[in-house]
Order: structure tokens, then sequence, then C-alpha cells
């Protein structure tokens, strides 16, 4: 099977501006969850999109959207950029069931934005 | 809240064990997880282990969990150049979102 793919890998975009970010998960996945890489604040969960509807959220503000499609991918976006945005983006894909046992998630990755 | 803790930098030599640790908050983790990176790279999954689980082992990994004392940790038997990348610990429960610690950055020499 084909892994998690995420488009494109850099990005680098200037304040104000917005951007969109591509996740496909792995075929069969229903589950896709972002989250941002940073190196002062580390790893942080964005959101969580199951079957086209969000189902968990983190603590972002709302510049940061995301939605799925029915197909399960997933796009991500931030508007009105600030400086300190710039980070790796990093898409997982699971199933999606509760149990454990079948809610591994497998990362992309990952988009590397930079903003100016 | 809820958080994970992590030594940030740990350096082995080459055939030795590499061992290293993690703890957690949440009580109500009910999986945890080791990830993987390498420079310039997503994170690869190595290995999870069930909160009613003591250890799991899965060919040079084990992992020990210490539920009492919210003690995870991830043992790298014979330790080898391509290990040398950064490993994190994360806790989580329901819904896909995964506690992240800061990360170890494993450093292998000869």
């Amino acid at each position: 099977k084909a892994g998690v793919t995420q488009t494109p890998r850099y990005l680098i975009k200037t304040r104000g501006q917005q951007v969109t970010l591509s996740c496909s998960p792995i075929s069969g996945h229903r589950s896709v969850s972002w989250y941002q890489q940073t190196p002062g604040q580390g790893l942080q969960f964005l959101f969580e999109y199951f079957s086209e509807t969000q189902r968990n959220k983190g603590n972002f503000p709302g510049r940061f959207s995301g939605r799925q499609f029915s197909n399960s991918r997933s796009e991500m976006n931030v508007s009105t950029l600030e400086l300190g945005d710039s980070a790796l983006y990093l898409c997982a894909s699971s199933l999606g069931q509760v149990n454990f046992q079948r809610n591994t998630q497998y990362f992309g990755p990952g988009t590397r934005l930079t903003v100016l | 809240g809820e958080d994970v803790e992590q030594s940030l930098f740990l350096s082995v030599r080459e055939g030795d064990s590499s061992v290293i640790n993690c703890t957690y908050t949440d009580s109500s983790s009910t999986y945890l997880y080791w990830y993987k990176q390498e420079p310039g790279a997503g994170l690869q999954l190595l290995t999870y282990i069930f909160s009613n689980m003591d250890m799991k082992q899965d060919q040079r990994l084990t992992v020990l969990l210490n539920k009492k004392d919210k003690h995870l940790s991830l043992r790298i038997a014979d330790t080898q150049t391509g290990d040398s990348a950064i490993y994190f610990c994360a806790s989580g429960g329901g819904y896909n979102k995964l506690i992240f610690g800061a990360g170890t950055r494993l450093a292998v020499h000869p």
C-alpha cells in the first residue's frame, strides 16, 4: 500500500498570505489528523477529521482550518500567515476506530512552510 | 493538562544498548507510542504498547511500561549508526489526538 502523501513538500509564503496544504491518507483509512512541528513548541495537535467531520481540535487560532473530502483526502488552510506559522506540518492517517489496535496513526513526510 | 516528558539527548557507542525514557501525565492514556524521526523526514512508527501491558518486545526494540509511575522506556539493543535520529514518545486516548514529548536525540558513535 502507498503511504501517506503530502503536497507540496515545501512552501514559501509572505506574511498576510494564506496557504492550503493537502494530505492523501493510506487507502482505506478514514481518519486524518494534522500536527504542527516547530523547534520551540515541538509537535502539537491541530485537528482530526473522520468521515468529513472534524472530530477533535487542538488549541490553535481560527486562522487554522481544515476539511476532509468524501475520498478521505484532507486539506489544511492557514489564513493571514504570521512568521510564527513557519513549521513542518505533518498529517497522519488511521482507520479511525476508537479501538487502539486498529487506530495506529501513520505519518506523511510533512510540508515545510516558511513564512517570510 | 496532558504532558509527556523526555530527556533531550542520549549518546551511545555502536553495539551498546540505548534506553530512552519518557513520563506522561494522562492516566486515561490507553496506548503509548514510540516514533522515530530522521532529518528532513516525517515520523516513522516504531512500536506501541497498550496500557494494560508491562512489556512488549519487537526484534531489537523492547518497551517497558510502569503504569503506576506513568513511566515508559524504549530499549534498542545493539544500537547501530542508522539508529541515530530523534525518538518521540506519544500518549493517546480516543479520537487520534496524540500528545508528544519533546523528543530524544540519539547519537550513535563508533
